[in-house]
């Protein structure tokens, strides 16, 4: 247990419906990541938080797509209109603490199934 | 940009076995490396994480090398057991403005058979 918890840990959901993910960090870092991981392949950033900053977002974050990051405590993650192209898993992730600062810590990830 | 990449991409070997996973990336200015293991449907656990400055890091069965000029690191486990058998993948951070964003390899998918 890495202490980043992510909830619900899975979704099924139709097609063309929203769905919101969480993620609850290690206390209040100040960073906080958003990566999609499809089956077989390595995870892929999409998005991450400074504070409740959203820094930087990735291509692969289009419109339908939303991340907050209210008072830079927990965060959301919103899919409107879903697609089948969009399950997958989705993963947050921060860096630890004091000595290990510069490792990233993952939580168990909230796979989304959209049929 | 910096693209990584694992070999092989799946590694079948009987238990006790000494085995080698290979990464490289194009982009040697990294800030660190990480190794991450994945068992299947869960979230990713932290194995080893080299700096920039290091050559190696070790931990219990494994010892991850890094060779950042030629853009090469290798994961080295020792005595393999079938709980070993996962998804092992290797993360780059490029650090600077990038710090903390993570660009990972596909994955290496090793078993372990008793």
């Amino acid at each position: 247990d890495t202490g980043v918890s992510q909830d619900p840990r899975h979704k099924i959901t139709k097609r063309g419906q929203n769905v919101t993910f969480r993620c609850d960090p290690i206390s209040e870092h100040n960073r906080l990541y958003w990566y999609r991981q499809t089956l077989g392949q390595g995870p892929e950033f999409l998005t991450y938080f400074q504070n409740e900053a959203q820094l930087e977002k990735s291509r692969l974050l289009s419109d339908r797509f939303s991340a907050e990051r209210p008072k830079g405590s927990f965060s959301t993650l919103e899919i409107q209109r879903t697609e089948q192209g969009d399950s997958a898993m989705y993963l947050c992730a921060n860096p630890g603490w004091g000595e290990g600062t510069d490792t990233q810590y993952f939580g168990p990830g909230t796979r989304l199934t959209v049929l | 940009k910096q693209e990584v990449t694992q070999i092989p991409a799946a590694l079948s070997v009987p238990e006790g076995e000494n085995l080698v996973l290979n990464c490289s990336f194009t982009d040697s200015a990294i800030y660190n490396l990480q190794w991450f293991r994945q068992d299947p449907g869960k979230g990713l656990t932290s194995l080893l994480l080299i700096q920039s400055s290091q050559r190696e890091q070790t931990s219990g069965r494994l010892n991850a090398s890094l060779d950042k000029s030629s853009g090469r690191s290798t994961l080295y486990i020792a005595a393999s057991q079938p709980g070993d058998s996962a998804t092992y993948l290797c993360s780059i951070n490029a650090g600077g403005t990038s710090y903390g964003k993570l660009t990972f390899g596909q994955g290496t998918i090793l078993t372990v058979h008793p």
